[in-house]
């Protein structure tokens, strides 16, 4: 079956630096959905990328989605305590039968030292 | 607009009992989905719904069962719990757009422990 692996697993970093996680498919992907999970919290929503070779800045963060449609990156410019949590890419389930079911990544755990 | 609500939050069982969560949304959604996150893997999807009625089976249904007789609920039900089920069970839904999957909303979890 379909798997999607993120890197890396763990990331700590200063705050102000950059970050970065990679998100690969072993299957070509119609589109790819990126989430963030606060600790103790639920995943929450963050963007979906459609297009091949597609690339989406919301404020301080930019989404790539790769040209062959199997990999994605989320990096975040200078990091700030508010963006620690984990972060998870979410792909398809099943080209042949349908979209609708959604498969995560294993997720980045990203803490900010102050 | 309370979005997708599950209940209950906290459950402790004893190996071998029976017991069911309960997910309800009030966004309209075809899609709802029963996954369980432990650490260190992520997100697993246990069923899924498509619509009233209908449920499919995703990564690890074994010692699951799924029912959606109204669209606006999904229920996860664990006939004989194991320790093996011990997790946090997040439920989520979702409109579909064109052929793909919209967005998730996730609700809040529930936490099972299972001795």
């Amino acid at each position: 079956g379909q798997q999607v692996m993120q890197i890396p697993q763990y990331q700590h970093v200063q705050e102000g630096e950059d970050f970065t996680t990679y998100c690969n498919s072993s299957t070509t992907l119609s589109n790819i959905q990126w989430y963030k999970q606060r600790p103790g919290g639920h995943p929450v929503f963050l963007i979906q990328l459609v297009k091949s070779g597609e690339v989406k800045k919301q404020k301080r963060l930019t989404f790539q989605f790769g040209e062959a449609k199997k990999n994605s990156s989320l990096h975040i410019t200078a990091t700030q305590t508010t963006d620690v949590g984990t972060y998870f890419c979410a792909g398809p389930g099943d080209m042949l039968f349908g979209n609708e079911k959604l498969t995560f990544g294993t997720g980045t755990r990203l803490t900010i030292i102050p | 607009n309370a979005g997708v609500t599950q209940t209950p939050k906290f459950r402790v069982l004893k190996t071998g009992q029976s017991m069911t969560l309960l997910c309800a949304q009030d966004m309209n959604h075809e899609y709802m989905y029963w996954y369980r996150q432990d650490p260190g893997m992520g997100l697993r999807l246990i069923h899924y719904s498509v619509g009233e009625g209908t449920t499919a089976k995703g990564e690890v249904p074994d010692g699951y069962n799924v029912s959606r007789l109204k669209k606006q609920n999904f229920l996860l039900g664990l006939e004989s719990a194991a320790p093996s089920q011990t997790s946090v069970y997040f439920c989520a839904s979702s409109f579909r757009t064109g052929t793909n999957t919209g967005e998730l909303f996730f609700g809040e979890g529930s936490r099972l422990t299972v001795l």
